[in-house]
């Protein structure tokens, strides 16, 4: 597609359920990167894929949070057991190579993720 | 502990006026982006900033970096109603990736007629 797609653009869920978030990004782009923007507060990096390499989780912020990175490009992002806290817009970027200076990222729409 | 400060919070001016936005950052970097999400929308790329004195502008906006002082200044120009968003700073403290970028909480621009 013409950018990064994410799907829902919208998710109600219940405390304590799971959830998955989706994200394609551009065709090609082998740097793929998750994001959580909160009301008020600044984006918060979650994890990173590039190419095979293996992801970069450094931001998830507990093990109910993990994502998968299938085929080097749909990515999804598995919230277990959620919480109030969890409601956030979760946002996927991607760009041509992670390790390029001054490649802008390129940010899907979001997901509006509330929990109940 | 790299730490991006953006200011105001919030700016609401009138069309035809001009005015500053400042993003400064703590610790050292060469590194600097500039975004603008709409409301319900992608965050879109404005600008990427490289090296001391740096100065790109698009129509209306024009963004600039001191890295010396640490800190980046995005000017709009004859502000339209069209420029209504929000701004972001982004800055990586480490050349060659941008996993590790920190952004400031942003700058929610009103432009009235």
């Amino acid at each position: 597609g013409a950018g990064v797609s994410q799907s829902p653009s919208n998710k109600v869920t219940e405390k304590g359920k799971d959830v998955e978030l989706r994200c394609d990004p551009i065709s090609g782009h082998t740097a793929l990167y998750w994001y959580r923007q909160s009301l008020g507060q600044g984006l918060e990096f979650l994890i990173y894929f590039q190419g095979n390499s293996a992801p970069d989780k450094s931001g998830l912020p507990s093990d109910r949070f993990s994502a998968e990175r299938t085929g080097g490009s749909v990515s999804t992002l598995t919230i277990q057991r959620t919480q109030q806290e969890d409601s956030a817009v979760y946002l996927c970027a991607s760009s041509p190579r992670g390790g390029t200076y001054n490649s802008p990222l390129h940010f899907g729409n979001g997901t509006r993720l509330t929990v109940t | 502990e790299l730490k991006v400060e953006q200011n105001p919070l919030f700016l609401s001016m009138q069309e035809g006026k001009n005015y500053t936005i400042y993003c400064n950052y703590s610790t050292t970097s060469d590194r600097l982006y500039w975004y603008r999400q709409d409301p319900g929308k992608s965050l879109e790329s404005l600008f990427v900033l490289l090296s001391n004195g740096a100065v790109k502008q698009e129509g209306r906006l024009m963004a600039s970096l001191d890295t010396k002082a640490r800190l980046s200044t995005l000017h709009i120009t004859a502000a339209v109603h069209d420029l209504s968003a929000t701004y972001f700073c982004a800055v990586g403290p480490n050349a060659g990736n941008n996993r590790k970028l920190i952004w400031g909480l942003g700058t929610s621009l009103a432009v009235n007629p």
